[in-house]
């Protein structure tokens, strides 16, 4: 089955700087890769996401990258501001029924 | 929050016992997926449905069950709880996108 390996599992940045969490995967079938924030003692929420037909895709102050050759993507925070501050999941499937697998998961705490 | 609800919020049981939580969904979605979380392991897929009646297992299937009578329902039983099924639980719903969404988790703890 899918693997997925998550790094680093914690992330200390000061306010302002950026962010970068990298995550490999196994399985090369894998087509969507989604990365989802856990604030304490809430729900993941699903923040990003990208398929294997795409390179690169940005939301305002988040991006994510995919080299499917390394079977690698990875999550970039510019700007990093305080309520950033979470876990960090990526997972990748193979499709429907997209049953994902997760990393570990990242702390990502920013500090003033 | 994509419409999902999950029943009990908390729960604390003996070793043992058999319980059950519930996922219910409110946007019709056909897939649906119970996830465990636990420190170091991420989440971890337990059993998922696509459809009525139709489910499989996960990951981590053994010493749970699932069942799907109602597309809006979806029941998690564990019919001996032990202290290893300890964890956090979240329901999630699968959109037409292929996006996850999740419910607001239970929190079980088995003495």
């Amino acid at each position: 089955g899918e693997n997925v390996e998550q790094h680093p599992s914690t992330l200390s940045v000061q306010e302002g700087d950026s962010a970068v969490i990298k995550c490999t995967y196994s399985d090369s079938a894998s087509n969507y890769f989604p990365w989802y924030k856990q604030e304490l003692g809430k729900r993941p929420q699903l923040i990003i996401d990208i398929r294997s037909n795409v390179g690169e895709k940005k939301d305002q102050r988040i991006a994510v990258t995919l080299n499917k050759t390394a079977k690698h993507f990875s999550l970039h925070i510019t700007e990093t501001q305080p309520e950033d501050s979470a876990v960090y999941f990526c997972a990748a499937t193979t499709g429907t029924a997209s049953k994902l697998t997760f990393g570990t998961g990242t702390r990502l705490q920013v500090t003033l | 929050d994509a419409g999902i609800t999950q029943s009990p919020r908390h729960k604390v049981t003996e070793t043992g016992t058999p319980v059950t939580l519930r996922c219910h969904q409110t946007e019709n979605h056909r897939y649906m997926y119970w996830y465990r979380q636990d420190p170091g392991h991420g989440l971890r897929l337990i059993h998922y449905s696509y459809g009525v009646k139709d489910t499989d297992k996960g990951e981590v299937s053994d010493g749970y069950s699932v069942s799907r009578s109602k597309t809006e329902d979806f029941l998690l039983t564990l019919e001996s709880a032990t202290s290893s099924q300890t964890s956090v639980y979240f329901c999630a719903v699968e959109t037409n996108l292929g996006e996850q969404y999740f419910g607001p988790g239970t929190r079980l703890t088995v003495t």
